[in-house]
């Protein structure tokens, strides 16, 4: 099993549509949870963090569930500029270094 | 800030040749990493330092890779010989050792190997 798995994809929907990503991690001793975006034929950034209790930034919020070992990012009212490959990733400890999913891709239409 | 800046920006080389990746980290930044990404297998982590130390290197695909961090604003990845198969795009990324869980990743490197 990966570490890190994600629905590779793709979506596509229209420009102000509701769209939501899932991730699930395999190690429950995982502590710390980030989404990262990557535009096409550049490097990943960092977009947000998962706190456990759910965070908003804008248009995007990211929410944590301990239990079931899963991660969601949800983008309301899509742009245009919201197109791009976003990356799931785990920390499994402070110490350790970043576990990157697969990514799924997301094309918004007008 | 410059950020993370990495050369060259594409390589296209031949199978069996030399190939030297390089990177500097941004500055003041103790940890740098250096991955792999290809359709295929995603971003995958090859090694990477904490103060110019390697710490893990468990994900360098064979000996035929090897990587140098002989200051804090250098590093290099060298693969030799080159093969087909490493043709991917190589980044690099630094953090700042206490929060090393964001990563600022350079442009990357176009890797061809023929």
């Amino acid at each position: 099993r990966k570490e890190v798995e994600q629905d590779p994809g793709p979506f596509n929907v229209p420009e102000g549509a509701t769209v939501a990503f899932n991730c699930t991690y395999s190690n429950s001793a995982s502590q710390s949870f980030f989404w990262y975006r990557q535009d096409c034929r550049k490097e990943p950034k960092l977009l947000m963090s998962v706190y456990s209790s759910g965070n908003e930034d804008g248009r995007f919020t990211a929410q944590l569930n301990r239990a079931s070992q899963y991660i969601s990012l949800l983008i309301r009212d899509s742009k245009l500029s919201d197109s791009a490959t976003y990356l799931c990733v785990v920390n499994l400890q402070r110490k350790s270094h970043l576990r990157f999913g697969a990514g799924t891709r997301l094309t918004v239409k007008p | 800030d410059a950020g993370v800046i990495q050369s060259p920006r594409h390589e296209v080389t031949e199978m069996g040749q030399e190939v030297t990746l390089r990177c500097k980290p941004i500055s003041g930044h103790n940890s740098l990493f250096w991955y792999r990404q290809t359709m295929m297998r995603g971003l995958e982590l090859l090694i990477y330092f904490n103060n110019n130390v390697p710490i893990d290197d468990s994900g360098m695909p064979e000996d035929r890779f090897s990587a140098k961090m002989p200051n804090a604003s250098f590093s290099t990845l060298k693969i030799q010989p080159s093969e087909p198969r490493d043709s991917a795009v190589y980044f690099c990324a630094s953090s700042l050792e206490l929060s090393r869980e964001k990563l600022f990743f350079g442009s990357g490197t176009q890797l061809s190997v023929l």
